[in-house]
């Protein structure tokens, strides 16, 4: 079975700092992979997929991710933040059997923090 | 175009008693999902509708869950009875037909079992 893994549980980084949220999943294929995010009081919206095709993936909000098939890696990064984008970060994957209409699997979520 | 949408939006219950979370995906969309996150821990998916009928329910904990989907539109999820650990945020989405669509989600349900 594939997981996920977001080692960071708390990032807390100044705004106007540039950002990484690491992901590291684990399965045998090449997954479909996912970042959402959930802001207070909100639900989940989706901030970037990668499904095939070009390794770098641009995203809503000025987010992008990186998939490293050596690393097994999907991190994602901002080169500047600003006191909105603290939130939760949750990074997901699918196993692509179903061409992505299929359960996916979350990491544990990164909370990230915004100082001035 | 309505998003996904979920009631309630808060529920404090008692253990032993009943809860009903209701889920109303975006129109037409056929695959409906049921996730939940247990405080503390990761999102974890419970069962996957295609249309009215049960595709994977791998991940529904017990027999004290049950998900319908009457005429393949909105979604129920009822827990009887709820007990302690069953608190936590309920998560409902949707996706359309094709390949490779985007699943989108609801605001959530959150549950909290006194």
């Amino acid at each position: 079975a594939q997981s996920v893994t977001q080692p960071d549980i708390h990032i807390t980084v100044s705004e106007g700092a540039s950002l990484e949220l690491r992901c590291n999943y684990s399965y045998g294929a090449t997954p479909y992979l996912f970042w959402y995010v959930q802001s207070p009081g909100q639900g989940l919206q989706l901030l970037l997929k990668y499904f095939s095709g070009d390794t770098l993936v641009q995203g809503i909000k000025g987010f992008e991710a990186e998939f490293k098939r050596s690393q097994s890696s999907f991190n994602l990064r901002k080169p500047s933040v600003h006191w909105s984008d603290a939130a939760e970060y949750f990074c997901a994957v699918a196993r692509g059997a179903n061409f992505g209409n299929e359960k996916l699997t979350f990491g544990t979520g990164t909370r990230l923090t915004i100082i001035p | 175009e309505a998003g996904v949408t979920q009631f309630p939006s808060h529920s404090v219950i008692e253990k032993g008693q009943t809860v009903t979370l209701r889920c109303d995906p975006i129109s037409g969309h056929d695959n409906l999902y049921w996730y939940r996150r247990v405080m503390g821990k990761e999102i974890k998916f419970l069962l996957h509708f295609v249309k009215e009928s049960k595709q994977d329910e791998s991940g529904m904990p017990n027999n004290r869950f049950l998900a319908e989907r009457t005429g393949g539109t909105y979604s129920t999820l009822k827990v009887q009875p709820a007990e302690l650990e069953d608190s936590g945020v309920y998560f409902c989405a949707s996706s359309g037909t094709g390949l490779r669509n985007t699943i989108y989600f609801g605001e959530g349900s959150w549950l909290t079992v006194v």
